[in-house]
């Protein structure tokens, strides 16, 4: 059990554009599910928190008009890289946090993002 | 806020040979901790966690860790490594109180020679 699933896992997208990015609890439901940043051999920054019918919480220097967080029912968070420019090429992932409140997160497979 | 310090970022290791990956962290609340392994383009598996009770977790694929409160650290630990341990590894803390919500370490990247 426990699985989250991310798509797409790979992404090539021209500047200007829009890309969502779904992520998907599969077994579980989530009140709450998280959007990580990874660039290159560096390690995963928390942009947001999603939580299920209300608002995301953005950390701090990460533009919410352009990265759109939805998370409309228990099972399902969207993100929404928009107009995207070649700096937001980057790797992606999502973890979500079972109702059932265990301790550990469970993270989705990761998207490649690559704005051109 | 927390913080975590994973004091190596690459460690090269010859196979079957032992492997520590350090792990410093601070915070100024009580936190679970966790260590998550990565393979190329891929998301993030849990190897082994501390929540509380004995300080020696053991995990997945044969990893260990010990949480030492009095110096803030839990070094990740496998007595004879694999080629196929050859990844990035992730120290992360969260608060009790934060809902999963984690705070990453730089990572560490090991590389199992033959």
């Amino acid at each position: 059990g426990a699985v989250v699933s991310q798509h797409p896992s790979r992404v090539i997208c021209k500047s200007g554009t829009s890309v969502k990015i779904e992520c998907r609890s599969l077994d579980f439901q989530a009140t709450t599910m998280f959007w990580y940043r990874q660039f290159p051999k560096q390690s995963l920054m928390l942009m947001a928190t999603s939580n299920e019918g209300s608002k995301a919480t953005y950390e701090q220097g990460v533009e919410k008009d352009k990265f759109l967080i939805n998370h409309a029912s228990l099972t399902l968070s969207t993100l929404t890289v928009t107009s995207a420019h070649p700096e937001d090429s980057s790797f992606y992932i999502c973890s979500a946090r079972d109702v059932r409140g265990r301790t550990e997160a469970f993270f989705g497979q990761g998207t490649r993002l690559t704005v051109v | 806020a927390q913080s975590v310090t994973q004091l190596d970022s690459q460690v090269p290791v010859f196979e079957e040979a032992p492997v520590e990956l350090r792990c410093n962290y601070s915070s100024s609340v009580s936190v679970y901790l966790f260590w998550y392994v990565q393979y190329p383009n891929q998301g993030l598996q849990l190897l082994l966690k501390y929540l509380s009770g004995s300080t020696l977790v053991k995990g997945i694929n044969g990893f260990e860790a010990e949480f030492n409160k009095s110096q803030t650290s839990f070094h990740l630990r496998k007595p004879s490594v694999h080629i196929s341990d050859t990844a990035e590894y992730f120290c992360a803390v969260s608060e009790r109180a934060a809902g999963n919500k984690l705070t990453f370490g730089g990572g560490t990247r090991v590389l199992v020679k033959p």
